[in-house]
């Protein structure tokens, strides 16, 4: 079975630094899929990036970056030069086969102004 | 709009009724994804479908759940005999494929009484 752990149930940051949130999952697959997921109370899910297991280059998208441990199974989000828009609960996401995902329970961020 | 569009966005019905929610995923997106995110908690599968094809129900808690998508488009979820059990925020998601990004909508809340 896969699962996907987010340690950090809240987390805070000052407006314009720099915040990592923790994701751990577990899988005996090799090709995978792993994902971030962004839910502001209006409770739309949406994606803030993305990373394929069989690229070692971390996936970064504007101001947000992974840090993808592979061997040590760890998925870490970092927000740079935070932002108001960036409060949110914020879904680490796992799939090996394409069709079912497997999310954590989520890091509910505050951004501090 | 273009986004996956839910209906309703509330629901409250009594222990014991039928309801249906029904999902409109963003036109041409083949993969269409069925979650149910409990309060705190992360999405969690319930179905696939690939077009009309439902290829994937191993997430379907029983046998009161029932999904389906008949022309390959639009979507409904049923759950039967609902069970207070059953409150949740039912997600729906699309894209155009395996693997790729999946766009969600802003979920259907239900509360049975």
């Amino acid at each position: 079975a896969q699962t996907v752990t987010q340690s950090q149930p809240e987390m805070s940051v000052q407006e314009a630094e720099t915040v990592t949130l923790s994701c751990t999952y577990d899988t005996s697959e090799s090709d995978y899929y792993l994902f971030w997921y962004k839910q502001p109370p209006s409770r739309q899910m949406i994606l803030v990036i993305r990373q394929e297991a069989y690229k070692q280059q971390n996936a970064t998208e504007n101001r947000f970056s992974v840090n993808f441990q592979k061997a040590a199974k760890s998925f870490s989000l970092k927000i740079s030069d935070s932002q108001l828009g960036d409060a949110a609960m914020y879904f680490c996401a796992f799939s090996n086969t394409g069709n079912q995902f497997y999310f954590g329970t989520g890091t509910s961020l505050t951004v501090i102004p | 709009g273009a986004g996956v569009s839910q209906s309703p966005r509330y629901k409250v019905a009594k222990r014991g009724q039928d309801v249906a929610l029904r999902c409109d995923p963003i036109s041409g997106h083949v993969s269409l994804f069925w979650y149910q995110q409990a309060l705190g908690q992360g999405p969690e599968f319930l179905t696939y479908f690939q077009n009309e094809a439902q290829l994937d129900k191993s997430g379907l808690p029983s046998d009161r759940f029932f999904a389906e998508r008949p022309e390959g488009s639009v979507s409904t979820l049923k759950i039967q005999r609902t069970q207070q059990e059953d409150s949740a925020v039912y997600l729906c998601a699309s894209s155009l494929g395996l693997y790729q990004p999946q766009h969600f909508g802003d979920g259907t809340r239900l509360s049975i009484l």
